[in-house]
């Protein structure tokens, strides 16, 4: 067990449809990273959150946004879904600079959704 | 930029065979370099890390991998594999000079053991 959590673990929706996916954190880490895995892309980095704000962005579409709010969970939210956009979302944690293993992702167990 | 390339797609080995799983990486700046297990239906979970100093590490379940600056690479190794070793493995670089940021994945390489 990472300690990280992630919720739903599976979700089914139809096209055009909004979704948000949550997960929280190690406890203490500052840090929350979220990844796509689809089997065309593979794993991909979409945005990290430090602290609450907005640290870097990768191949992140319009149509998802995500927050980290105070208590340092983070939401990721998709809208106007589209099939493609089936695939399995990771959040995953660090430690903060100056902690124990600062450069160690820790990875939840994904949430799956299905986009019929 | 940073770019992962994972050899292989798949590799099949017979229980308590050496197995190599081939990593390289191109980066115009100095990376940390990570192997990720991920079994099924799973999330990933750190094998091993490359960050400096000596270039053989050694990660858990009997896993060691080594870093060649020259041929960027960083493959990884274990001298008699398992069942249980049986998942997809993810090679992966970080930046250093951005610290713990995004991670760069292969495509992954998924390992079949059979009996």
């Amino acid at each position: 067990d990472s300690g990280v959590t992630q919720t739903p673990k599976h979700l089914i929706t139809a096209t055009g449809q909004r979704v948000t996916l949550r997960c929280s954190p190690r406890s203490g880490d500052l840090s929350v990273y979220w990844y796509q895995q689809s089997l065309d892309q593979g794993l991909q980095f979409l945005i990290h959150y430090y602290n609450g704000e907005e640290r870097a962005k990768g191949n992140i579409l319009e149509r998802f946004s995500a927050q980290q709010f105070p208590d340092l969970h983070s939401e990721l939210n998709l809208s106007s879904l589209e099939l493609g956009d089936s695939a399995l979302y990771f959040c995953a944690s660090s430690a903060r600079p100056g902690r124990e293993r600062p450069y160690e992702q820790y990875f939840g167990p994904g949430t799956r959704l299905t986009v019929t | 930029a940073q770019s992962v390339t994972q050899l292989d797609s798949q590799v099949p080995v017979f229980e308590e065979a050496p197995v190599e799983l081939r990593c390289n990486y191109s980066s115009s700046v100095s990376v940390y370099l990570f192997w990720y297990v991920q079994y099924p239906n799973q999330g990933l979970q750190l094998l091993l890390k490359y960050l400096s100093g000596s270039t053989l590490v050694k990660g858990i379940n009997g896993f060691e991998a080594e870093f060649n600056k020259s041929q960027t690479s960083f493959h990884l190794r274990k001298p008699s594999v398992h069942i249980s070793d049986t998942a997809e493995y993810f090679c992966a670089v970080s930046d250093v000079r951005r610290g713990a940021q995004k991670l760069v994945f292969g495509q992954g390489t998924r390992l079949t053991i059979n009996p």
